[in-house]
């Protein structure tokens, strides 16, 4: 079973266009969160729910929205995708507090915007 | 304060060498430290983590020295193998549990 899971794997699209990718978590973890993986390897986190309450919203542009329906998942709305928006994206969850044992990182989404 | 700095961008080693791979932080408020390692079109995985309140942690061939002083802490990777080629993040969680804070990875290559 997979431990974190996310789709789609490869996501090709053109400029304009809205897309989702949807993560979900199969550990109890209380914490998600989405990171942007760049063309240089840089990971820099976007989004941290806890219990489906928004934690961290760094400075990403507001045509990306993030959504918890329930503490297992965490899905990634983006409206009006740019060119720059082509990345890889993780989803990672995390048992919040110095009791954790880390993140766990999903298998990412390749977001290519043409 | 949120950065964690990570040093060598790049690293080449013969098989059966040690790779040394070196981070700091400023931050105090971090107090977990895990290393990851991505390999190409993969997620990053949890290697290795440590907490400040000791100074060493070893597990199999990888070890982590923790230098709460200097805030610096470093994995090390004993015998080397073409199977460890990857990249390596350092990380740092801050004790309220919010953010893995990530270095900017090396790329460790290990010639056969």
């Amino acid at each position: 079973d997979t431990a974190v899971s996310q789709t789609p794997k490869y996501l090709v699209t053109q400029m304009g266009n809205d897309k989702s990718i949807k993560c979900e978590q199969n550990l109890g973890h209380d914490t998600m969160y989405w990171y942007k993986q760049d063309s240089k390897k840089f990971l820099k986190i976007m989004f941290s729910y806890n219990n489906k309450e928004l934690i961290i919203n760094e400075t990403v542009p507001n045509r990306f929205s993030p959504k918890s329906p329930d503490k297992a998942h965490l899905n990634l709305h983006i409206n009006s995708l740019e060119l720059g928006d082509s990345a890889v994206y993780f989803c990672a969850s995390s048992e919040r507090g110095t009791g954790g044992a880390g993140a766990f990182f999903g298998q990412g989404t390749r977001l290519t915007v043409v | 304060q949120q950065q964690v700095k990570q040093s060598p961008q790049s690293l080449i080693v013969q098989k059966g060498g040690i790779s040394i791979i070196n981070c700091a932080y400023e931050n105090t408020a971090f107090d977990y430290f895990p290393w990851y390692q991505q390999f190409p079109g993969k997620g990053p995985a949890l290697l290795i983590a440590i907490r400040p309140d000791v100074s060493e942690k070893k597990e199999g061939r990888f070890t982590i020295s923790f230098n709460k002083s200097a805030k610096q802490f470093s994995l090390h990777i004993m015998d080397s193998q073409p199977g460890d080629s990857a990249t390596y993040f350092c990380a740092a969680l801050d004790n309220y549990g919010q953010n893995f804070v990530f270095g900017p990875g090396t790329r460790l290559s290990v010639l056969p």
